[in-house]
């Protein structure tokens, strides 16, 4: 399989927990993106690299939340302290570049706080 | 006023009809229009693009594009029941080309 892949595809935790999630992008793709998605909303964007640099982070994100690419291949979302509001599909994509039109999403990961 | 909006549907077409999904988008600068295809429970699948004024075709699905009226939409002949899915816009801001900003998406049933 040489498409986007997301680690683990569940998780349950309870509040106040750290949980990290992993994105392996399509190993061409140099440019890998987090979204969140919750129920009835479109994917949010969170952050994205391009090769290890992070290059966006979204104003929404709060600083419990951290990413990485430490050498530009997969990538590692933190959660620290997670809250209820936390809840929500975690999204990773990648692309060649600036073509978005070869942005292809990872299956997500599914987080619930309890 | 939201940056791109749908609506959120549920757009019922019978089986065989066209079925017209539409999108509009507050930045008159945005260049770049995506159509995405997101099944109950999976991710979003990128189905259409289009970059200029007009239409774009790809087998059932057809991309129509007026930047004058800041929408875009979405046509799929001969709607299928798998077609059933929520269908995302998505757009780029003239200020940042390298993300994706979505609208909250238009569910379609197709009903045989």
């Amino acid at each position: 399989d040489t498409g986007v892949s997301q680690n683990p595809r569940h998780k349950i935790t309870k509040r106040g927990q750290n949980v990290t999630f992993r994105c392996d992008p399509i190993s061409e793709h140099n440019r890998l993106y987090w979204y969140r998605q919750t129920l009835g909303q479109g994917p949010e964007f969170l952050t994205y690299f391009q090769n290890e640099a992070q290059l966006e982070k979204s104003r929404l994100l709060s600083d419990r939340f951290s990413a990485e690419r430490p050498k530009g291949s997969f990538s590692t979302l933190e959660i620290q302290r997670t809250e209820q509001g936390d809840s929500a599909m975690y999204l990773c994509a990648s692309s060649l570049g600036l073509a978005l039109e070869t942005q292809y999403f990872g299956p997500g990961t599914r987080l619930l706080v309890l | 006023q939201k940056e791109v909006e749908q609506n959120s549907g549920p757009l019922s077409v019978p089986e065989g009809a066209i079925a017209s999904l539409n999108c509009t988008y507050s930045d008159r600068g945005s260049q770049s229009f995506f159509w995405y295809r997101q099944y109950s429970g999976k991710s979003p699948e990128l189905i259409m693009f289009i970059y200029s004024n007009g239409d774009k075709e790809d087998g059932r699905f057809t991309a129509q594009l007026n930047k004058a009226s800041q929408y875009v939409s979405l046509l799929i002949r001969d709607s299928q029941p798998s077609d059933s899915a929520t269908y995302l816009c998505a757009v780029t801001t003239p200020y940042n080309t390298d993300k994706l900003i979505f609208g909250t998406g238009t569910r379609l049933q197709v009903f045989p």
